[in-house]
């Protein structure tokens, strides 16, 4: 069982629509960050959250953090075939010494 | 350009062969990490070194042996490897264990 759960596993959608994805948790995180990763490469951050409730915008990419600071979702706004890649949260929990990821949401957008 | 280097970027390597990959961290940072990652798994966390004393070892075949001369250099030595090691290794580095990190490119590595 991994510490961050992420759904979907797997999402394929047409360029123009709107998709969240969530990463969830039991366990409580002194901050969550989100990666996308492409074929071949290594993840690259996207933006950290500290703060419950916390909400920050990327462009068309729309990132919250929940209130109780246990889960956190991504919006994507008219998605492009550039934001294809797998993206990964990863987070901080208190009173562990470590950074856990979870298994990403694989995300293809067609033209 | 993420501040971490990797190289090679790609390593086909015979099972009987010894070789090395090679991180690079140019962002002060205290700790490195080691990860795999398989096709459609997860990103499997192998080794953490804090302030270049290993302080993570997740159940790692002896196989791969890690090493931190510095803070800005992780190395993982690769001996007697078995197919099922291909993989992507990715090398990634942070302030503190619980900060933000940044990673290398990776390494994609074949074992024949």
């Amino acid at each position: 069982t991994q510490l961050l759960e992420q759904s979907p596993q797997f999402l394929s959608i047409q360029e123009g629509e709107n998709l969240t994805v969530y990463c969830n948790s039991s366990s409580v995180f002194s901050s969550l960050q989100w990666y996308r990763q492409e074929p071949g490469e290594g993840p690259v951050l996207l933006v950290t959250v500290v703060t419950g409730g916390e909400v920050k915008k990327l462009k068309r990419l729309t990132f919250q953090f929940g209130d109780a600071r246990k889960d956190s979702s991504l919006h994507i706004t008219a998605a492009q075939p550039g934001d294809t890649g797998l993206y990964l949260c990863a987070g901080a929990r208190y009173n562990n010494n470590d950074m856990r990821f979870g298994a990403g949401t694989r995300l293809t957008v067609k033209p | 350009e993420t501040g971490v280097t990797q190289t090679p970027r790609h390593l086909v390597m015979g099972m009987t062969n010894k070789k090395s990959l090679k991180c690079e961290q140019h962002l002060g940072h205290n700790a490195m990490y080691w990860y795999k990652q398989s096709a459609k798994k997860p990103l499997e966390l192998m080794f953490v070194y804090s302030l270049e004393e290993r302080v993570e070892n997740n159940s790692v075949p002896s196989r791969f042996s890690p090493e931190c001369p510095n803070s800005s250099h992780l190395f993982l030595h690769l001996h007697t490897l078995q197919p099922e090691d291909s993989a992507l290794y990715l090398c990634a580095s942070s302030q503190a264990q619980t900060d933000t990190q940044y990673f290398g490119p990776g390494t994609r590595l074949t074992v024949l």
